[in-house]
């Protein structure tokens, strides 16, 4: 699986949108981008994941670039709920695969 | 979205004793899980992944006979940590896909952890 290089940390403002990169320059074409994010003593959470095209939810939106080498998750709004470590994860399409987190992006939103 | 449940949620044991963690998975069958390890203020490190009515598979570096693991059906997988030390304490994490999702798209759906603390 591709390796994946984030920010180890940002702030945000509380109701203003988020934006958490992502490099994985060394992605291969048949490996998707899975956006996880564990907040405090807490299991991680699935938020969002794509191949190539943007996608978006109820949580967040996933944009990645077209040669697919990095990619921005979105959170619209954010809360103080918000506040976790987002990791950006780069997985093959095999069955059964296994997720290997990086260090992951902790966020800190701010009153 | 799909359940995933661990008991306990915290323990406590003493230097050289064994414990046991469960991992559930509530409203799906999961033919496979995953365990793994976070220290604190560290990301989450695979232990291993379980396999229903097969042996598991460690990842390097991941003693098997220290850390067993059963998988003896479709909702229920557990670790035990044989003859705990401290440097054992640890958050530890399950995973679980469902066994009715296929293709890249499926989704891992985590449990919220166990605090073990040895002493």
């Amino acid at each position: 699986d591709a390796k994946t290089t984030q920010p180890p940390s940002m702030d945000c403002a509380e109701g203003r949108a988020a934006n958490l990169p992502c490099n994985h320059s060394t992605i291969s074409g048949n490996e998707y981008v899975y956006w996880y994010r564990q907040i405090h003593s807490q299991g991680p959470q699935y938020i969002i994941h794509g191949l190539k095209n943007n996608e978006t939810n109820e949580m967040a939106s996933l944009i990645i670039t077209e040669d697919r080498k990095s990619s921005t998750l979105i959170l619209p709004h954010a809360t103080l709920r918000d506040t976790a470590v987002y990791y950006c994860i780069v997985r093959a399409f095999v069955n059964f695969n296994k997720f290997y987190f990086g260090s992951g992006t902790k966020l800190n939103v701010k009153p | 979205g799909a359940v995933v449940s661990q008991h306990p949620s915290w323990v406590i044991c003493k230097s050289g004793t064994s414990v046991k963690i469960e991992c559930r998975s509530l409203d799906f069958q999961a033919t496979t899980m995953f365990w793994y390890r976070q220290f604190p203020k560290q990301s989450l490190m695979l232990m291993a992944t379980s396999n229903e009515g097969s042996k598991a598979t460690y990842e390097q570096g991941v003693e098997k006979d220290k850390f067993l693991i059963n998988h003896a059906s479709l909702t229920l997988s557990t670790l035990t940590v044989t003859s705990a030390h401290p440097e054992d304490s640890s958050f530890y994490i399950c995973s679980a896909r469902d066994l009715l999702s296929s293709g890249p798209t499926y989704e891992q759906y985590f449990g919220p952890g166990t605090r073990l603390t040895v002493t």
